[in-house]
């Protein structure tokens, strides 16, 4: 299967404990994406990656969020201090030069 | 604020009906849109993508574009049961950006 991929699938962490989620890209997409999305809405863009340079990061990220793409393959997002309100998937979508965005399958995140 | 809006259903149709499900969206600058399928607990699959005016068709799939009113649409030909899902409706305002998208509209096709 050559999709992206997203590790782990379920995430259960308490309230203050850091979180670290992965993304596989398909291999030949340059651009990476992370979004979250909570029930009844659509995803909500958190930032980008074109190779290892992050380019666009959302003016309503906290700063407990961070992302990085070190070697222009996969892609970590890890959240700091975890909060109820956190608790969301996190979808990671890969691109290849142009418009087109490929979804993995999410990973779910609950804070209790 | 760039928005993209949908009516977020539920839309029901019978099985074999045409299933119309429209969008709009606030930045005239957007150059892409897209249309997703999400299943209940999945994450979203791209069924269309459409970036001049007109209509695109794929299947039982159209999408229909109109830059000057501002508006997507898209069309479900022969609904089936298994077409039953969110639709989300996604827009992009620069090549390769990011992704701005509506709630969704929850479709139900009935057998």
């Amino acid at each position: 299967d050559t999709g992206v991929s997203q590790d782990p699938r379920h995430k259960i962490t308490k309230r203050g404990q850091n979180v670290t989620f992965r993304c596989d890209p398909i291999s030949e997409h340059n651009r990476l994406y992370w979004y979250r999305q909570t029930l009844g809405q659509g995803p909500e863009f958190l930032t980008y990656f074109q190779n290892e340079a992050q380019l666009e990061k959302s003016r309503l990220l906290s700063d407990r969020f961070s992302a990085e793409r070190p070697k222009g393959s996969f892609s970590t997002l890890e959240i700091q201090r975890t909060e109820q309100g956190d608790s969301a998937m996190y979808l990671c979508a890969s691109s290849p030069p142009g418009y087109e965005q490929y979804f993995g399958p999410g990973t779910r995140l609950t804070v209790t | 604020q760039k928005e993209v809006e949908q009516n977020s259903g539920p839309l029901s149709v019978p099985e074999g009906a045409i299933a119309s499900l429209n969008c709009t969206y606030s930045d005239r600058g957007s150059q892409s849109f897209f249309w997703y399928r999400q299943y209940s607990g999945k994450s979203p699959e791209l069924i269309m993508s459409i970036y001049s005016n007109g209509d695109k068709e794929d299947g039982r799939f159209t999408a229909q574009l109109n830059k000057a009113s501002q508006y997507v649409s898209l069309l479900i030909r022969d609904s089936q049961p298994s077409d039953s899902a969110t639709y989300l409706c996604a827009a992009s305002y620069n090549q390769g950006g990011k992704l701005i998208f509506g709630q969704g509209t929850e479709l139900s096709v009935k057998p």
